[in-house]
């Protein structure tokens, strides 16, 4: 069964801080797609990046970049320079293969982010 | 383009009633996906609606149920309410092309139910 694992519930830091969000993740798959989202208070879910299982290079947007490791099943996400409007909670996702070109999602738990001015 | 709209954004119902919910995609978007999420347990696929077809399921009782209609928009309906379905429904849409890969799955607002 796939399976996506957030092992930091919470995380606080002072404003400018670096940050890090880890993310593990369990398939069998060998083609599958990995997410991540913002949800800030308001509830909805941000769409941050996308990233194919055939695509190991790192990327960086603005102050965000992400880390992607298949050897050791992670997909970890730095905020570098911290500010007080990335407070949310952060979930990394995992999309099956399925039939069919079916759509799901399987989440983590989700990392509750407070960033302190 | 507009984003992914979700109505109604809040709902009061007791229990044993029913509840309907209603979502439209991004215009050119023919998938949307159904997800549940409550502080026990996080965020929980429903179902999943293409061309008017459930593809997907997840592991949710019967009383739990959804249709897509022919411009794309969902409904997904609660029958017999339980305390345990209070919880953030969220909706989300998602461009999908004939033998491509996955597509990125862009969530609404979300509509929150208080079951009493």
């Amino acid at each position: 069964a796939q399976k996506v694992t957030q092992a930091q519930t919470e995380i606080s830091v002072v404003e400018k801080e670096d940050v890090t969000l880890d993310c593990v993740y369990e398939t069998r798959d060998t083609t599958y797609y990995l997410f991540w989202y913002k949800q800030p208070p308001s509830g909805e879910l941000v769409f941050l990046i996308r990233r194919n299982s055939f695509d190991e290079q790192n990327e960086i947007s603005g102050r965000y970049s992400w880390n992607f490791q298949k050897s050791t099943s992670s997909f970890n996400f730095t905020i570098t320079a911290s500010q007080v409007v990335d407070s949310a909670v952060y979930f990394c996702a995992l999309s099956e293969a399925g039939i069919q070109g079916a759509q799901k999602l399987v989440f983590g738990q989700g990392t509750r982010l407070t960033i302190n001015p | 383009k507009a984003g992914v709209t979700q109505t109604p954004r809040y709902l009061i119902k007791t229990r044993g009633q029913q509840v309907t919910l209603s979502c439209s995609p991004i215009s050119g978007h023919r998938s949307v996906s159904w997800y549940q999420q409550t502080p026990g347990q996080g965020l929980q696929f429903l179902f999943e609606y293409f061309s008017e077809t459930q593809r997907n399921k997840g592991n949710f009782p019967g009383r739990f149920s959804g249709r897509q209609f022919s411009n794309s928009r969902s409904e997904m309906n609660v029958s017999t309410l339980e305390l345990g379905d209070s919880a953030l429904y969220l909706c989300a849409s998602s461009l999908i092309l004939a033998g491509g890969p996955k597509e990125t799955q862009y969530f609404g607002p979300g509509t929150r139910l208080l079951v009493l």
